[in-house]
């Protein structure tokens, strides 16, 4: 079975400051790998999806890597800002259908 | 342009009641999944639909029915709803099997 893990849980950074979040999963036999943002008590909002031909996507200031061999994937956020303050989950898609999510980095901007 | 809605936002039942959720898309996706968040465990997959017409289970059935019907809806049962159904419900849908998933903005559900 996958297993997502991201490091660290919480994250608190003062705004202006880059940024990269962690996302480490087991089985590199995977579709894409998609990144999301969640503010509390809202659903999930997709950021950025990475198919497993692809290296990278960028929008904006985000930019997602991906690297399948190592069973690793980031996110990048550029000059932060407090509107950027939600908690971040990153989902690995395998063969079934099935995401695997991590259980999420929360990240605070300072202002 | 509405995206993924789900019914009701919020619902508090009794041990032992039954409900139903609705998840509506309007995107023509053929993916549809049901998961639920509980705290510290991340979202895990209940159901999943790759067509109308078509169920299969996730990691975390039991307890849970679902039916699609219809290509836009996707329905999450709860037969007879226990304590540890407690947690919050989310729809999500995908145009195919490697597409991107779109969420609604779940259901916060309390079984006491």
């Amino acid at each position: 079975k996958q297993e997502v893990t991201q490091i660290p849980a919480a994250l608190s950074v003062p705004e202006g400051e880059n940024l990269v979040l962690n996302c480490s999963f087991t089985d590199s036999a995977i579709y894409n790998l998609q990144w999301f943002r969640q503010d509390p008590g809202k659903g999930l909002t997709s950021l950025l999806l990475i198919q497993s031909s692809q290296r990278e996507q960028t929008s904006g200031r985000l930019n997602a890597s991906l690297d399948k061999s190592s069973g690793r994937s980031t996110l990048y956020i550029a000059a932060s800002q407090p509107g950027d303050s939600a908690t971040y989950l990153c989902a690995a898609l395998n063969t079934g259908n099935q995401f695997y999510f991590g259980t999420g980095t929360s990240l605070t901007v300072i202002p | 342009n509405a995206g993924v809605t789900q019914t009701p936002k919020f619902r508090v039942l009794k041990t032992g009641q039954s409900m139903t959720l609705l998840c509506a898309q309007d995107m023509n996706h053929e993916y549809m999944y049901w998961y639920r968040q509980d705290p510290g465990m991340g979202l895990r997959l209940i159901h999943y639909s790759v067509g109308e017409g078509t169920t299969a289970k996730g990691e975390v059935p039991d307890g849970y029915n679902v039916s699609r019907l219809k290509k836009q809806n996707f329905l999450l049962g709860l037969e007879s709803a226990a304590p540890s159904q407690t947690s919050v419900y989310f729809c999500a849908s995908s145009y195919h099997d490697r597409g991107e998933a779109f969420f609604g903005q779940g259901t916060r559900l309390t079984v006491v």
